[in-house]
């Protein structure tokens, strides 16, 4: 079964640092781009960024280029969204997806992380 | 950036209403587009992808149709499940975008 598995939710203080994980399994990692998305309490979807885990090429939103960074650990397989000061405005929870692979092509996301909520409150 | 647009917003249904939903891009997408399902406190659930294939295991209830700029899902008759959130996304060019949301309610 193809699965992404999402770190726990965290409670941070404003200007405090924050990486959370995405762990998959079930297929190989290094193969597909895994998608970062964030949503807002009551809100909709935000593409956030994507990482090609085999090489570490990562595309950002231009809302969230230089405000988080993209990683992996191709040998845990796993990808990481980090935060160095974090604002009450990232208040949210962040979903990890698996897009798309150079066999196919396109970057439709599935399957999806579980989410993780990051709460951010002085 | 590419922006889509998806109406309505909201929609009130009844149990085996045919029900369609649109989605317009600012410009022409071909057929790099998907359809996404959320309920409450869950993750989005893939639907639809290229427009108009759809997922294994997704209801055959369910179909995508369009290209360039105009999509639409179609639920051809409500299921009490289907009540939910739905969005398009393309992913035709960075940055990869999403649809408001358009919230499927039973009337």
């Amino acid at each position: 079964e193809v699965q992404l598995v999402q770190s726990g939710a965290e409670v941070k203080k404003p200007g405090e640092s924050l990486k959370i994980s995405c762990q998959g399994s079930g297929y190989p990692f290094t193969f597909y781009w895994i998608a970062w998305v964030r949503q807002m309490p009551g809100k909709g979807l935000e593409w956030m960024g994507i990482i090609y885990p085999g090489d570490s090429q990562t595309t950002y939103s231009p809302s969230f280029q230089g405000q988080v960074t993209l990683s992996v650990d191709r040998s845990i397989s796993t990808a990481f969204l980090q935060w160095t000061s974090l604002k009450a405005s990232d208040t949210a929870i962040y979903y990890c997806a698996r897009g798309g692979s150079v066999a196919s092509g396109g970057n439709w996301f599935d399957p999806w992380g579980q989410g993780t909520l990051v709460t951010v409150s002085s | 950036a590419i922006q889509l647009t998806q109406s309505p917003s909201s929609l009130s249904a009844s149990v085996g209403d045919r029900v369609t939903i649109t989605c317009r891009a600012s410009q022409d997408i071909a057929s790099s587009l998907a359809w996404y399902q959320q309920k409450p406190g869950k993750a989005p659930n893939l639907l639809i992808y290229d427009a108009s294939n759809l997922e294994y295991g997704v209801p055959s209830r369910f179909s995508g149709s369009g290209s360039g700029t105009d999509f639409t899902l179609t639920i051809s008759s409500l299921q009490p499940e289907d009540f939910a959130t739905y969005y398009c996304q393309q992913f035709n060019s960075f940055p990869i975008t999403f649809g408001q949301g358009t919230r499927l309610d039973i009337k």
